[in-house]
């Protein structure tokens, strides 16, 4: 079935670093991808998203970039700040039913340290 | 708009207890969702609905029930509480179909944190 694998946490940075936060997904067709955010106590909310190969998706100095060749859709950002500290997601959309659902990885606890 | 709203915050049960999350949304999507998120596992799909008066089943069900009546509202029900259903509960929606051109985002609420004794 369809799945996600993100690099296991936590990720601890010191603020300015380059973050990176490795998802390869497997799925049959051609999903939609997607990056959520979880700030502490808070609800989901989506980062980036990108609905073919090669599209990047980008938002608040994150990116990935759509990967069929490698399955993957890694989550990088050049320069993280202390406000970036939260659990992130990756995900992809897959039918179910009439509707599609989201998949989700195990998330990544990240922690910037000032 | 509110968005995707929850309630309650917090809930403490006693095994063998039932009780309704509710779950309301102002955006008018047609496609609701429950999901249990526990700790290194993500989200999971307990239940879904693409419009009143239609619900099914996700990848872990067993011990919940939902109802669609109206576009707003899809409450879940714990029919009798078990230690194996403490979990952060997120309600989430959207519109459903593909080919939308939306790209499928999903907006969720801010969550149920439940504990079964």
């Amino acid at each position: 079935g369809d799945s996600v694998t993100q690099m296991e946490g936590p990720v601890t940075l010191s603020e300015e670093a380059f973050l990176t936060i490795n998802c390869t997904y497997t799925a049959t067709g051609y999903p939609s991808l997607f990056w959520y955010v979880q700030y502490p106590g808070e609800g989901l909310q989506l980062l980036l998203k990108a609905t073919k190969a090669d599209d990047k998706g980008s938002n608040k100095g994150f990116e990935a970039t759509y990967r069929k060749e490698t399955t993957s859709f890694h989550l990088e950002k050049g320069s993280v700040q202390v406000s970036d500290s939260a659990v992130y997601f990756c995900a992809l959309s897959a039918p179910i039913g009439g509707a599609q659902k989201l998949v989700f990885g195990q998330g990544t606890r990240l922690t910037i340290n000032p | 708009n509110a968005g995707v709203t929850q309630t309650p915050k917090f809930q403490v049960l006693k095994t063998g207890q039932s009780m309704t999350l509710q779950c309301a949304q102002d955006m008018n999507h047609e496609y609701m969702s429950w999901y249990r998120q526990d700790p290194g596992m993500g989200l999971r799909l307990i239940h879904y609905s693409v419009g009143a008066g239609i619900t099914d089943q996700g990848e872990v069900p067993n011990g919940y029930n939902v109802s669609r009546s109206t576009t707003e509202d899809f409450p879940l029900r714990l029919l009798s509480a078990a230690p194996s259903q403490t979990s952060v509960y997120f309600c989430a929606s959207s519109y459903s179909k593909p080919g939308q051109g939306r790209g499928y985002e999903q907006y969720f609420g801010p969550g149920t944190r439940l504990t079964v004794t």
